[in-house]
Parts: C-alpha cells; structure tokens; sequence
C-alpha cells in the first residue's frame, strides 16, 4: 500500500537554528513530490516540486531535496513567520499527502 | 498566478440544511479539481476528483448522494452538502490543477469552515 511519512509530528527552533523536515514515502510509480506550507485555518500554499532523485529547488530560506525513498525540506536560519505545518504530497495515480510536520519558530 | 478563490470561508448553519461551496482558478483554466476535508491537526483527505464536464469520482467510503459535486465550467466547481448534520463539520478545502501533464501541483483554495448546529 502507498504511504507518506512525515517526521518530527512538531518541531520548535529557536530564531536562525537551521534544521530538517523528512518525508518518506514507499509508493509504486512516483510521478512527482509536492511541498506545502499551511497556516492555521488557511489552504496549503504550493512551494516546490521535485520529479527525479538527485533534484534540489530553493526558495528564501528553504531547500527541498529528493532521494529514492524520501524527501527533506532544510530550512536555514528560520524566522518566526516560517512557523506553519508544512505537508509533503507524493504523485502516483493520486495525490498521497502526509501527516505533516508543525513548525514554531521561536524570536 | 495559479490562484484558487473558494466561498464561502465559514459558514454556520442548522442541521438539516444544505450548504454549497465554490472553488474558482481565477488565472487558468482548470479541467481537474478536488475537494478535500481536513480535521484538526491531520492531513488533508481527498474525497473526490472532479472533471469538467463529467461526472465526479468519489473516495472509497465518501458518500455521492451527501456530498454533491459539480464542474460545469473549466473555472468552477462546487461541492453541495446535503441535509447537513453535525458530522459533517469539518474544514473543506478545494484545490485546482491546471491542464497539461497531470504530474503537477495543485494549487488550493482557502478552505471553508462548516459548522452545522
């Protein structure tokens, strides 16, 4: 059965501690993978896609990476208002969202 | 661009009455939509894809004749709730995916918050 993993369920950095979000995924036919960001009581914002493994995207502060079983999202020097879930979706025949990873990014 | 308007953000309504959401690509036109619902704190769950110009295909255990959906037109769809009950609370979400390759993003609405009395 597909399925997509995100880890840490919750993660509080300090104002500029870089760290990573995982998404690990065991899926048959893997078209594409999709990063998000959520606000509370707001819709998923689209950040990046990534297609191949090997395939890095960057934006401000964030880099997404991809690998044959998984995905990370580095964020480097986080602000306060990185603070959001953030969900990775994976593209087979469908679109598989994870659980998603809720950052605080504490001033 | 890409972007994705839904109406209403909240609603409040008493059991027993139908509610209807929008979801409009408001900068493309979009042949494929889909309407998610979304519990506190947990991911988003698909219920259905909607096709333009065709019928909708629902999710295993998303009940057709509750929730109604319609695509008549490439920048709109609209997901009726039927005869609300307090269950159906929830937060549903609607998102749109542009034509071409179906291996790209969707871009999502807002959300609506339903609450049913």
């Amino acid at each position: 059965e597909d399925q997509v993993t995100q880890s840490p369920e919750a993660l509080r950095l300090q104002e500029g501690e870089s760290s990573s979000l995982n998404c690990s995924y065991t899926v048959s036919g893997l078209r594409g993978l999709f990063w998000y960001r959520q606000d509370p009581g707001k819709g998923p914002e689209f950040l990046f896609t990534l297609y191949s493994a090997g395939e890095e995207k960057e934006k401000e502060r964030l880099k997404a990476t991809l690998t044959k079983k998984e995905s990370f999202l580095h964020i480097t020097a986080p602000k306060p208002e990185d603070s959001a879930t953030y969900l990775c979706a994976v593209q087979t025949y469908k679109y598989i969202f994870g659980t998603g990873t809720r950052l605080k990014v504490l001033a | 661009g890409a972007v994705v308007s839904q109406h209403p953000s909240w609603v409040i309504c008493k059991s027993g009455t139908s509610v209807k959401i929008e979801c409009r690509s408001l900068d493309f036109q979009a042949t494929t939509m889909f309407w998610y619902r979304q519990f506190p704190k947990q991911s988003l769950m698909l219920m259905a894809t909607s096709n333009e110009g065709s019928k909708a295909t629902y999710e295993q255990g998303v009940e057709k004749d509750k929730f109604l959906i319609n695509h008549a037109s490439l920048t709109l769809s609209t997901l009726t709730v039927t005869s609300a009950h307090p269950e159906d609370s929830s937060f549903y979400i609607c998102s749109a995916r542009a034509p071409g390759a179906w291996d790209q993003p969707q871009h999502f609405g807002d959300g609506t918050r339903l609450s049913i009395l």
